[in-house]
């Protein structure tokens, strides 16, 4: 049974246009979600990440929206570029053990010029 | 430099012998992690070093060793590979910065296994 959930494993979006990437999770206990990008032949790296006391995280083009109480996520990234093309993984942990990371399969964007 | 470093990008193996995986970081981080990641799933924990302390999660627990001989670096061990071990291994490192705060992973390449 998947703890997190990611709700697509490929995104194709234009240039400019703001792609959307869904994530769901079962574990209420669950209280830091960071997003994880990962190029071809790279190892992830942290993008942004919310706290559950948080709804709403931004950070430049990259925008999180939480919803605590049906326990899902989005990852907002506006005027998507070709070079934000990556797999995108959601993923869950609790304080004091957020290293210990359950992931997403992950969500493969295309951003078509 | 927060590079962490996974030799090699690629293993061959065959069925019933060992392997051995290395990574290393340079970052002083006092927590070292191994993730696999097999096609069409998610990344899995498979253990991680808090220091010299070893944590193994319970469903891997018999089939993966680990190793840490020292701060920058940490080994995973097979005994006897299998077909299923076929998978990209993604070592990660961080530094625990206690209380609430939370730890940023900082991931190899990762080495990706195949097993004959």
């Amino acid at each position: 049974q998947q703890q997190v959930r990611q709700s697509s494993q490929s995104l194709t979006v234009w240039e400019g246009e703001t792609a959307i990437l869904n994530c769901s999770y079962e574990n209420s206990a669950f209280d830091y979600f960071p997003w994880y990008q990962q190029f071809p032949g790279e190892g992830p790296a942290l993008l942004i990440a919310i706290r559950s006391v948080s709804d709403k995280k931004e950070d430049g083009r990259f925008t999180i929206f939480f919803n605590k109480r049906e326990k899902n996520l989005s990852l907002h990234i506006k005027d998507s570029q070709p070079g934000d093309s990556a797999t995108y993984f959601c993923a869950a942990s609790i304080t004091g053990n957020t290293g210990k990371l359950i992931f997403g399969l992950g969500t493969t964007l295309q951003v078509q010029p | 430099d927060t590079t962490v470093k996974q030799n090699p990008r690629y293993k061959l193996a065959r069925v019933g012998k060992p392997v051995n995986l290395i990574c290393s970081q340079t970052m002083n981080h006092d927590t070292m992690y191994w993730y696999q990641k097999k096609p069409n799933q998610a990344p899995k924990l498979l253990l991680f070093y808090y220091d010299k302390i070893l944590n193994r999660e319970a469903d891997t627990f018999e089939k993966f060793q680990s190793s840490r001989p020292n701060n920058s670096f940490c080994s995973l061990y097979i005994g006897s590979a299998g077909l299923e071990y076929s998978a990209m291994y993604l070592c990660a490192s961080s530094r625990r910065l206690g209380g609430s705060s939370a730890e940023t992973l900082y991931f190899g390449s990762g080495t990706r296994l195949t097993v004959l």
